[in-house]
């Protein structure tokens, strides 16, 4: 199993261009979740789903997008990259059910220059 | 999702138990504790989770208080493997999402 898998791992961005980061994950699992967790800091919840088609806000969903076409996909739009969001963006996922723990992605790390 | 208190860091020597702490107060009946840990800049690992029992697995055992108000995360021999930020965080409850709010861990540095 591949588990969840995150691309690009790295990648810079100029103030104001685009980007989708993508997440996508090979265990079935119903529920998937977006993380930025910035230096020296713990990891803060962007936007989370519950199943294809339903997304919803975390704690700082402000400057991104989220869309759940499919159970395994789950991509995190940057429109207009401004420098606050530099950081290191992961992608989690789970059963719908809470006996099971998150599994993590590696990571990408964003520079907004 | 109930909040959690945590040392910012700890310490311990190679070999010794680790013993970590996690207060957790306002955690109601059908909450979960969860244990995840951050290896440098990794994404984080599941290590163990419980609701009332204490719980073991190969990686660590959980110790939850009998009112639940706290529990202790124990690694039995720590490794210079095991230097990582842990995470003791409550989930579950009427959140049926289960989201993960993450608040800042302890530092464990594990001593040679």
């Amino acid at each position: 199993n591949a588990g969840v898998t995150q691309t690009p791992k790295f990648r810079i961005l100029k103030i104001g261009q685009s980007m989708t980061l993508q997440c996508t994950q090979d265990m079935n699992h119903n529920y998937m979740y977006w993380y930025r967790q910035d230096p020296g800091m713990g990891l803060k919840l962007i936007y989370y789903s519950v199943g294809a088609g339903i997304t919803d806000k975390g704690e700082v969903p402000n400057g991104y997008n989220v869309s759940r076409s499919t159970t395994e996909d789950f991509p995190l739009r940057l429109e207009l990259a401004a420098p606050s969001q530099t950081s290191v963006y992961f992608c989690a996922s789970s059963y719908s059910i809470p006996d099971y723990g998150y599994t993590f992605g590696s990571g990408t790390r964003l520079t907004v220059v | 999702d109930a909040k959690t208190t945590q040392p910012p860091s700890m310490d311990c020597a190679e070999g010794r138990a680790a013993n970590l702490p996690c207060n957790h107060s306002t955690i109601s009946g059908n909450e979960y504790v969860y244990w995840y840990r951050q290896i440098h800049s990794q994404g984080p690992q599941y290590i163990i989770h419980g609701l009332k029992n204490n719980e073991t697995n190969e990686m660590a055992s959980l110790i939850i208080t009998e009112d639940r108000k706290s529990s202790t995360l124990i690694l039995p021999h720590a490794t210079l493997r095991d230097t990582a930020v842990y995470y003791c965080i409550v989930r579950g409850g009427m959140d049926s999402s289960y989201k993960l709010i993450f608040g800042s861990g302890t530092r464990l540095l594990v001593r040679p």
